[in-house]
């Protein structure tokens, strides 16, 4: 069983950028979550996917944005970059939205803005 | 926006030694979850409280959700160096998006 892939792995973007990330979520799960975690932080929520649609979100600006496909894999997508959006970008699949089930994490995806 | 306070910062400890850490919150959570999170990796859960008041073992680690369900501290036993690493809570309202707010993490460090 395959577990949740990121890719790239790092990244290096200048500011006012556009940048896509890309997760494959575990064999069976249908819920996607991203989270950024700046450096010394606990992850931050930025939203959800659930069966192709948002399933909520955090409080982050709408140049933050997402799609999840048909085979679950998803996409996270951050227009106009600014240096604060240096962060490691984490994405978790579950086998659903329920609270019960487990959220498992990818690597992450390091985001450099310059 | 909502967030847990999770103290220490960091710890340093000789091998052997037990730790404690907690975490509160000035918001009540429905699921109260710790996690691990080593250097170029994600978390990896490592316990899970769904119940006020409950106490949860997994191997040398125990847990506690508090029973006013706005804290919880997790206790290792017997640290050995693979416990290194950075142990972050996790909060979980269980409404709507399966939303984790996770607090700021303790950094493990052990001197063997």
């Amino acid at each position: 069983e395959t577990g949740v892939t990121q890719s790239p792995t790092h990244l290096i973007k200048t500011r006012g950028q556009q940048v896509t990330l890309r997760c494959s979520s575990q064999s069976g799960h249908n819920t996607v979550s991203w989270y950024q975690q700046a450096l010394g932080q606990g992850p931050q929520f930025i939203f959800q996917y659930y069966r192709e649609e948002e399933n909520g979100r955090g409080n982050f600006p709408p140049r933050f944005s997402g799609l999840q496909f048909p085979n679950y894999s998803s996409e996270l997508n951050v227009n106009a970059l600014e240096l604060d959006d240096s962060a490691l970008y984490l994405c978790a699949s579950s086998l659903g939205p329920s609270g019960k089930n487990e959220q498992f994490f990818g690597p992450g995806t390091r985001l450099t803005v310059l | 926006g909502q967030q847990l306070n999770q103290s220490p910062q960091s710890m340093f400890i000789q091998e052997g030694e037990d730790v404690s850490m907690n975490c509160t919150s000035s918001s009540i959570f429905n699921t109260w979850l710790w996690y691990k999170q080593d250097p170029g990796e994600g978390p990896v859960l490592l316990i899970a409280l769904y119940k006020a008041g409950e106490l949860t073992s997994n191997g040398r680690l125990t847990a506690q959700f508090g029973i006013t369900r706005k804290d919880s501290f997790l206790n290792i036993s017997a640290s050995i160096p693979s416990d290194v690493g950075i142990y972050f809570c996790a909060g979980q309202i269980n409404k709507g998006a399966q939303k984790l707010v996770f607090g700021q993490g303790t950094r493990l460090t052990i001197n063997p």
